[in-house]
């Protein structure tokens, strides 16, 4: 089945700096790759998405990379704001969505 | 428009006894998905549905069962629960084809002692 690996599991920056959380994946067959925020004690919601056919997606502070050939994709977070602290989860759609195994991001002042 | 409602908020079980988590969402999506989180981890799908009448298994199935008699329900049955269910349940919802961001429910948080 469907491998979803992601790195790394803590990052702390300082505001205003940047922060990239990679995943890889093992379906070449996957299609959809969106990225999750959880605050704490909160469900998963989306943030960024983005489909086999594009390269590359960016929604203003927040942009997902992905290489379909490597089978890999990235979040980036410029300027990053303590609201930005979080648990940051990738994910794989075919027909099932698998998760990929969170990134806790802590953005001090 | 209430998205992806999940009963109870918050339960007690006994080791050995049974119970349902309900899961209903009134956004007319054909996918539904039971994921599990334990303290401090990620999300680890259980059973997913593609429609009505149709549903397999993720990847930590044991335990568990589900059914899929309509589009709006997806409720989620545990048999003779052990402390390992312990964890929090999320159930999440989302169309077919191009549109396939998928919504969550607030989440069940389950001990079982």
């Amino acid at each position: 089945g469907e491998n979803v690996e992601q790195h790394p599991s803590t990052l702390s920056v300082q505001e205003g700096d940047s922060a990239v959380i990679k995943c890889t994946y093992s379906d070449s067959a996957s299609n959809y790759f969106p990225w999750y925020k959880q605050e704490l004690g909160k469900r998963p919601q989306l943030i960024i998405d983005i489909r086999s056919n594009v390269g590359e997606k960016k929604d203003q502070r927040i942009a997902v990379t992905l290489n379909k050939t490597a089978k890999h994709f990235s979040l980036h977070i410029t300027e990053t704001q303590p609201e930005d602290s979080a648990v940051y989860f990738c994910a794989v759609n075919t027909d099932k969505l698998i998760f990929g195994t969170g990134t806790r991001l802590q953005v001090f002042p | 428009n209430a998205g992806v409602t999940q009963t109870p908020k918050f339960r007690i079980l006994k080791i050995g006894q049974s119970m349902t988590l309900q899961c209903t969402q009134d956004m007319n999506h054909n996918y539904m998905y039971w994921y599990r989180q334990d303290p401090g981890m990620g999300l680890k799908l259980i059973y997913y549905s593609v429609g009505a009448g149709i549903t397999d298994k993720g990847e930590v199935p044991n335990g568990y069962n589900v059914s899929r008699s309509t589009t709006e329900d997806f409720p989620l049955r545990l048999e003779l629960a052990a402390p390992s269910q312990t964890s929090v349940y999320f159930c999440a919802s989302s169309l077919t084809g191009a549109q396939r961001e998928a919504f969550f429910g607030q989440g069940t948080r389950l001990t079982v002692v």
